[in-house]
């Protein structure tokens, strides 16, 4: 079975620096879909970035990127100039074909002023 | 579009009753998916409904069931409710299942 890991459950961040959330994932398969989703107080889960494994290049998405790592099984995200709203519970997330999406554990984000 | 939307949003039962949540996916969405969270236990999949047909469950009791509609709106049924079942549930739609899923605001139902 797909596992999903997120190997740090809290992580704090400078408002303006780059922080770096990690990501390992145990699959088989070759073609997969991989997600980083943000869930905020409001518990409101929210898509940031979405990785197709047979894609070499990194995604993007403003601030956000993504350093991923097929034979390695890693799948990290990178803020960049993070901000107050940025604070969350960071869920990574793994889905192949005919299976349903698993999830990692989560990890907190807090943003310091 | 209008997004994913969730009814009831806050639901307080007790013991051994039974409840119905709802969910009605994005316009156009055909997979529904069900999912738990908690504290101790975070984001624990429940189902996966596409096209009126359950395509995916999660490992819990046969207490919780769900079904889809022709209009792929979705409900979810906890029977026999436990103090346990305390949990926000989330519903997440997507076109066909595999792409991005788009999650509504949740239901927090508490077990007295």
């Amino acid at each position: 079975a797909q596992t999903v890991t997120q190997s740090q459950p809290e992580m704090s961040v400078q408002e303006a620096e780059t922080v770096t959330l990690s990501c390992t994932y145990d699959t088989s398969e070759s073609d997969y879909y991989l997600f980083w989703y943000k869930q905020p107080p409001s518990r409101q889960m929210i898509l940031v970035i979405r990785q197709e494994a047979y894609k070499q290049q990194n995604a993007t998405e403003n601030r956000f990127s993504v350093n991923f790592q097929k034979a390695a099984k890693s799948f990290s995200l990178k803020i960049s100039d993070s901000q107050l709203g940025d604070a969350a519970m960071y869920f990574c997330a793994y889905r192949n074909y005919g299976q349903n999406f698993v999830f990692g554990p989560g990890t907190r984000l807090s943003v310091l002023p | 579009k209008a997004g994913v939307t969730q009814t009831p949003r806050y639901l307080i039962k007790t013991r051994g009753q039974q409840v119905t949540l709802s969910c009605s996916p994005i316009s156009g969405h055909r997979s529904v998916s069900w999912y738990q969270q908690t504290p101790g236990q975070g984001l624990q999949f429940l189902f996966e409904y596409f096209s009126e047909t359950q395509r995916n469950k999660g490992n819990f009791p046969g207490r919780f069931s769900g079904r889809q509609f022709s209009n792929s709106r979705s409900e979810m049924n906890v029977s026999t409710l436990e103090l346990g079942d305390s949990a926000l549930y989330l519903c997440a739609s997507s076109l066909e299942g595999i792409e991005t899923q788009y999650f509504g605001p949740g239901t927090r139902l508490l077990v007295l």
